[in-house]
């Protein structure tokens, strides 16, 4: 099982939005509606931010929202602020009880 | 309040095995399946495999089929991991992580503190 692929890095500037790509195959991401997203901060466990593509848990900022189309999953972070800075990352079923995590993504606000 | 509590770091040697366990307290211990996931040194999360607390069925990564065992206590409410066979790559901090939903779902919705594994001679 392959992880999915996500960009090294992505940033921008506080009170803008950043998109992160989240591409998988049919077998995967384009396959179920299972996509969740993770936000880890340097030496913390990860936290949930989207789950079933784009549920938000209780507590998880509105400014975070997640979508799919075809193979790829996207997590947007609309109004940058400065503790977004983190790495994210996606996760998947993936099938026969599964799951892959994508490759992860460092978003630094400038 | 939900909590996953791990144990202590651990160092071991090529070849030898390592243990680790996730107590869990603030729900149904049974209600709910337990995920482990790693992560290397400077590397991303790596889905290790998943536990039926209820039953005790397991379902594993491919590739660590053979060398990964997860078991549950019910009566103390923990899940143990044990990795067999270590090698330098198994280096990690591994979670244990609360599947919020149904096993499908995959939504971690609590975490670990983790737990350092540093395997070397």
């Amino acid at each position: 099982q392959s992880a999915l692929t996500q960009p090294p890095s992505a940033s921008g500037s506080p009170g803008q939005s950043v998109t992160i790509s989240c591409t998988g195959t049919s077998s995967d991401v384009g396959g179920y509606n299972y996509v969740s997203w993770y936000q880890q901060h340097p030496g913390k466990a990860p936290k949930l931010m989207i789950y079933e593509v784009s549920k938000r848990p209780s507590g998880v900022p509105v400014r975070f929202s997640g979508s799919k189309s075809g193979n790829t999953a996207s997590l947007t972070v609309s109004g940058l602020q400065a503790e977004d800075e983190a790495d994210y990352y996606c996760s998947s079923y993936a099938g026969s009880n599964n799951f892959v995590f994508g490759t992860g993504t460092r978003v630094t606000v400038l | 309040q939900v909590q996953l509590v791990q144990s202590g770091a651990e160092v071991k040697k090529p070849g030898a095995s390592v243990e680790v366990f996730c107590k869990a307290s603030g729900y149904t211990f049974t209600s709910y399946y337990i995920h482990w996931v790693r992560q290397a040194p400077g590397q991303g999360l790596e889905w290790m495999g998943g536990i039926n607390p209820s039953g005790g069925s397991t379902n594993y990564a491919q590739k660590l089929q053979g060398r990964v065992t997860m078991t549950r206590d019910t009566s103390t409410s923990t899940v143990y991991m044990e990795l067999s066979s270590l090698r330098s790559e198994d280096t990690a901090v591994y979670y244990c992580a609360r599947v919020g939903s149904g096993y499908r779902y995959g939504d971690l919705d609590y975490w670990g503190q983790g737990t350092l594994v540093t395997v070397s001679s």
